[in-house]
Order: C-alpha cells, then sequence, then structure tokens
C-alpha cells in the first residue's frame, strides 16, 4: 500500500518568509511524528500526534514552529519568519498506534533550504 | 533523559561478508524498545529490526539479527553475507519509558555510514 507521503520534496525560500510542508500518513495509522535531519544535530524529534489527544510539542525549537493535523490524518508543519539554521531535512513517520513494538514509518522528507 | 550513542561514524567491509554495528544506549527506564533503521543516499528511512528490552531472544530479520547485551546496554546490528546496496547511513534509535502513557518519540544516534566494497 502506499507509504508516507510528503510535500513539497524540496523547498527553497528566502530568510524571513513563512513555508508548510505538507504530511500524508499511512492509511489507518493514528500516530504521526515530525522529525529534523540536519548535518550537525542528526535527527531530532519535534512534535507527535495522537488521535484527538493533544499533541506533545516538546521538541519544538522555538515558537515559530507549529504544527497541526486535521481530522485525524494529513498534518501540516508551519516554520515562520525562516532563518538559515532552520534549513534541514523534515521527516514525518507513522505508526498504527502507540505503546507498541510497531515502527514508525517514515516518509522521504522535505528539503528545506533557507537563503 | 535517554541518549544513543554510535561511535563508528564510518564501517566498511567486503561484499559478503559480515558486519557489526555498534549501538549502546543510556536509559533509567526499566521498559524501553530499540530500533535500527537503514537511509541509503536517496533518503527515505527504512526499519530494519526491533528489539524489546523484555524480549528474551535477540531478535532477527533475515540477514539482519541483533546482539542485545541488556547488562551491558548495547544493541549492536550484524548483517550477515553483506551486498552492495547494503551500503548506507545506518541508526540506532530508542523509546524509552515503553509503557502506557510513556515516551512516544524516538531519540537517534548519529549513525553509522557502511560502505560495502566488491
Amino acid at each position: 500500500g502506499a507509504g508516507v507521503s510528503q510535500s513539497p520534496s524540496n523547498k527553497v525560500t528566502e530568510k524571513g518568509k513563512d513555508v508548510e510542508l505538507r504530511c500524508d500518513p499511512i492509511s489507518g495509522h493514528t500516530a504521526l511524528y515530525w522529525y529534523r535531519q540536519s548535518l550537525g544535530q542528526g535527527l531530532e524529534f519535534l512534535i507527535y500526534f495522537q488521535g484527538n489527544s493533544a499533541p506533545d510539542k516538546s521538541g519544538l525549537p522555538s515558537d515559530r514552529f507549529s504544527a497541526e493535523r486535521t481530522g485525524g490524518s494529513v498534518s501540516t508543519l508551519t516554520i515562520q519568519r525562516t532563518q538559515q539554521e532552520d534549513s534541514a531535512v523534515y521527516l514525518c513517520a507513522s505508526s498504527p498506534g502507540t505503546h507498541s513494538n510497531q515502527p514508525q514509518h517514515f516518509g522521504d522528507g522535505t528539503r528545506l533550504s533557507i537563503l | 533523559a535517554q541518549k544513543i550513542t554510535q561511535t563508528q561514524p564510518g564501517m566498511f567491509v567486503q561484499e559478503k561478508e559480515a558486519v557489526t554495528l555498534d549501538c549502546t544506549y543510556d536509559t533509567s527506564d526499566p521498559s524501553y524498545g530499540l530500533f535500527w533503521y537503514k537511509q541509503p543516499s536517496s533518503g527515505e528511512m527504512i526499519f530494519l529490526i526491533y528489539q524489546g528490552s523484555y524480549d528474551q531472544q535477540n531478535a532477527t530479520e533475515g540477514r539482519y539479527s541483533l546482539n542485545f547485551q541488556k547488562a551491558r546496554k548495547s544493541a549492536n546490528l550484524v548483517i550477515s553475507a553483506s551486498q552492495l546496496g547494503d551500503s548506507a547511513m545506518y541508526f540506532c534509535a530508542m523509546r524509552a519509558p515503553f509503557t502506557q502513557g510513556g515516551s512516544e518519540k524516538l531519540v537517534f544516534g548519529k549513525g553509522t555510514k557502511l560502505t560495502v566494497n566488491p
């Protein structure tokens, strides 16, 4: 079946602009995660959604970052007033549920470049 | 806080030989899950194998096996009969605590770049 889908695959924008990254999880997966992969920091957790529960936002690096998940499916990660240090690959993952040994399945990521 | 350490930035192996990628972890939680992912140059993260802290046996999945030494807090990935297509970055990751209401995020190591030579 279809995997996790992310768009765009690449995004180049100027410093100070806002960007929106989209993630479409695997159908039926209730848990959705955002991670950031950068050269200096490796893979970092950003935010996690599970059903109708309040999201775990503990990994968001600043208040310029926000995310929402509409209808328990598609999620959008928004970065306002982008900075050069926001340049990274943003990975989305989903899993069937929580508290289980089911792995998180990742999308191909969005490569974000801030000029 | 949870921490994953992968001490080998790069590893080389000859095709058809076995290779071990090291992973040590640190957590005070008795219940945790350990995962290995492969990331080829194309960028996708591919799940390889899982080990639970209470699992009695080491996990195996085809050519992948996990050498889980709980007392040493290590979870090394063993790839047998290496293939050219195994060349990639390999990440060890942990979820802890692995209980109801526990953490859902994965904490990743820095990764090991494996190169398989013909």
